[in-house]
């Protein structure tokens, strides 16, 4: 089956700890972003990545980084940089920028 | 400032009745879209409307595009309890190939 996949589906922090959400997709898209949802909010742009090897920032990218060695895989890793990490952090894909997104089912965050 | 604002916030209906929501957008766009989210879920897209399109069906989702008002409204008719979730709209105004997304409408259907 064709489709995005994000492991895990939670994950817990402890404080100075950084920590690496995977993503997936065999849909051969060139562009994969990362949003962080908070609750009852909309989306917001950590990173994005139209073609292999290459990626921008978004509109909260400080305290997270991201790679873009393969075109299936481009994973977020959280920083001890990002004090307020508790979030819902979702992964999407498309064939083109702009152009419909494929979203993964999500990785949820939580701080112990 | 956000490109993409829904309205209403929240809306709670009666299964069986349509359910409208809308989307207001400040600068031109080359498209619109609107997803889907089930709580605790992953979006699913629902339409995309292009800026040279005024109307678009999609089984029981009807989308209208007015450029002029830069507005756009989803309709759905004849909800169902499954219809529950939270939806966005999308554009794509700015030109660093982002989309831009708004806070989103939560409509629950009550059976």
């Amino acid at each position: 089956d064709g489709g995005i996949t994000q492991s895990p589906k939670y994950l817990f922090r402890k404080e100075g700890q950084n920590v690496t959400l995977s993503c997936e997709q065999n849909l051969n898209h060139d562009a994969m972003y990362w949003y962080r949802q908070d609750p009852g909010q909309g989306l917001r742009l950590i990173y994005y990545s139209q073609i292999v090897n290459d990626f921008q920032k978004g509109d909260i990218a400080e305290g997270y980084s991201v790679s873009r060695e393969k075109k299936e895989s481009f994973p977020l890793t959280v920083t001890s940089a990002q004090k307020n990490p508790t979030a819902f952090y979702l992964c999407a894909s498309s064939l083109g920028s702009q152009e419909t997104q494929y979203f993964g089912p999500g990785t949820r965050l939580l701080v112990l | 400032s956000q490109q993409g604002e829904e309205d209403p916030q929240a809306l709670s209906i009666q299964e069986g009745e349509n359910a409208t929501m809308n989307c207001s957008y400040k600068t031109s766009i080359n498209n619109l879209q609107w997803y889907r989210q089930n709580s605790g879920r992953g979006l699913v897209h629902l339409i995309l409307i292009r800026s040279n399109e005024r109307e678009k069906h999609s089984g029981r989702l009807r989308v209208t595009l007015d450029t002029s008002k830069k507005s756009s409204s989803l309709l759905i008719t004849a909800s169902r309890a499954a219809d529950t979730a939270s939806y966005f709209c999308a554009t794509d105004a700015r030109s660093n190939y982002q989309l831009i997304w708004g806070a989103g409408t939560k409509l629950i259907i009550k059976p």
